[in-house]
């Protein structure tokens, strides 16, 4: 069965410093993987896009990492500000038209 | 502005109440898909469309029907809406996926069905 998980599910951090969010994921095929920033109650919206050969990719602050070895990704965010406030997406693309979502995690940023 | 929109952005209703939610792009895009949204499920693919008049099942088709009659518009029906159609309900678009493109995704819709 196709999945992704992430972890973790909720994170606290206070402004300014760094954090790494995890996906795994056992899809197949696997086309690729995307990163969204979902602000509450929005819709998602894209931060990175890797495909199979491509290891990293970054926007910004914002750093995507793929091992399509171990079918790992991560997503390193520098520099926390308070708008980093939100929850974060993992994807996987598999096939042409088929989207797998995983369930977020939801990261809030103190001041 | 490149956007996609969706209508209405919130709807109660009762069970058994034929309604149709609108989604439009004004991107030229091929591909449109609608996905709902479950606390603790995530984002869940009910149908998609690769081009006009094509159209296909995602993950969680059943209650739900789709048209793309035109490129810009892809409505989705609930031809007898339940209560666990109570969502929040997303349309997004994209480039033909054959490259590696972009999702734009609408506002989305919150529905209650009671």
């Amino acid at each position: 069965k196709n999945q992704v998980e992430q972890s973790p599910q909720s994170l606290i951090i206070l402004e300014g410093k760094n954090c790494t969010l995890q996906c795994n994921y056992t899809v197949s095929p696997f086309s690729n993987l995307r990163w969204y920033k979902q602000d509450t109650g929005r819709g998602p919206v894209s931060l990175t896009i890797m495909t199979f050969s491509e290891n990293t990719k970054s926007n910004g602050r914002y750093t995507a990492t793929l091992d399509a070895d171990t079918k790992q990704s991560s997503l390193h965010i520098t520099a926390s500000q308070l708008s980093d406030s939100a929850s974060y997406i993992c994807v996987v693309t598999s096939g042409t038209y088929k989207y797998i979502f995983g369930t977020g995690t939801r990261l809030k940023v103190l001041a | 502005e490149a956007q996609v929109t969706q209508n209405p952005r919130y709807l109660i209703t009762v069970t058994g109440k034929k309604l149709t939610v609108t989604c439009s792009q004004n991107m030229n895009h091929e591909y449109m898909s609608w996905y709902r949204q479950d606390p603790g499920l995530g984002l869940r693919q009910i149908y998609y469309s690769m081009n006009v008049e094509v159209t296909d099942k995602g993950d969680v088709p059943e209650g739900y029907k789709v048209s793309r009659k035109e490129k810009r518009n892809f409505p989705l029906i609930l031809e007898s809406p339940s209560p666990n159609q109570t969502s929040l309900y997303f349309c997004a678009s994209s480039p033909a996926l054959m490259t590696v493109n972009e999702q734009y995704f609408g506002p989305g819709t919150r529905l209650t069905v009671t």
